[in-house]
C-alpha cells in the first residue's frame, strides 16, 4: 500500500493552462504538505494543511492554490502556468506532535513549455 | 524561522572510501534533526532521525549522524560508501514547537565504482 500518493506522475503542459497535481495519504496524519524542488534540488516548502487550515504559505504566487476535501486529501491547483513552474512537486505528511518526520510522495515532475 | 546549510555540494568519492557530509542548523530551541536521501528520480526517504537522547544516531544502509549540540551540527557518515550511494542527501530540522520542516540544498554524493 502506497502510504503518500501523489497523481499524476508526469505533467507536461503548455503556458497560460490550468492543472491540478492530486495527493493523498492512508496514514491517518493530520498535517498534509507541498513541496517545490527546483532543478537544482532545492527544496522549498510551499503549503500545508492541518485540520483543513493553512497554516503555511511561504510568499508562493496566488495561482498556486491548495485544496484540501479532507484530511487525506491535499490537492495543488496551478493557474495560468508560466515555465518557471517547472519543477518537481512534493506532497508529504506528518502527524503533529510526534515529530518523526515527514512521509513524502513520490513527486510530480511538471514540464511548461 | 529554522535554517539548515550543507556545506559541501557535491562530493565524489571511490567505493570503500569513508563519507561525512556536513550540516549545520540554526534555530533558538530544541529541534528534530533528519537526514533524507533521495536516489536519482525518486523520492525522498528517510535515512535517520534524532530527537534526544545519545547523540549518535544510526540509521538505515549503515548510515549514522552525531548531533553536536554546542556546533549546531549533525554531519552525517558511512565508514565505507557503495556505488549504490549515489544520490541526493538532505538534512533538515524541525523545531520542537512547530511542524514546518526546513531542508538545506541538499549535498549530491557520486560515488566510482
Amino acid at each position: 500500500d502506497t502510504a503518500v500518493s501523489q497523481t499524476p506522475k508526469y505533467l507536461v503542459t503548455q503556458m497560460g493552462n490550468d492543472k491540478s497535481i492530486k495527493c493523498e495519504q492512508n496514514l491517518g496524519h493530520d498535517t498534509m504538505y507541498w513541496y517545490k524542488q527546483d532543478s537544482k534540488k532545492f527544496l522549498k516548502i510551499m503549503f500545508s494543511y492541518n485540520n483543513k487550515e493553512l497554516i503555511i504559505n511561504e510568499t508562493v504566487p496566488n495561482r498556486f492554490s491548495p485544496k484540501s476535501p479532507d484530511k487525506a486529501h491535499l490537492n495543488l491547483h496551478i493557474n495560468s502556468l508560466e515555465l518557471g513552474d517547472s519543477a518537481v512537486y512534493f506532497c508529504a505528511s506528518s502527524q503533529e506532535g510526534t515529530h518523526y518526520g515527514y512521509t513524502f510522495g513520490s513527486g510530480t515532475r511538471l514540464t511548461v513549455v | 524561522a529554522q535554517s539548515v546549510s550543507q556545506h559541501n555540494h557535491h562530493v565524489i568519492l571511490s567505493e570503500a572510501a569513508s563519507l561525512e557530509l556536513g550540516c549545520n542548523y540554526s534555530y533558538g530551541g530544541t529541534v528534530n534533526l533528519f537526514w533524507y536521501v533521495q536516489y536519482p528520480g525518486q523520492h525522498l526517504q528517510l535515512l535517520l532521525k534524532y530527537f534526544s537522547g545519545d547523540p549518535l544516531v544510526k540509521g538505515i544502509k549503515g548510515f549514522e549522524a552525531e548531533f553536536i549540540k554546542s556546533k549546531f551540527s549533525f554531519n552525517l557518515r558511512k565508514p565505507s560508501v557503495q556505488w549504490s550511494d549515489t544520490a541526493e542527501y538532505f538534512c533538515a530540522v524541525i523545531g520542537y514547537n512547530n511542524n514546518d520542516m526546513r531542508f538545506g540544498a541538499g549535498t549530491r554524493l557520486t560515488v566510482k565504482p
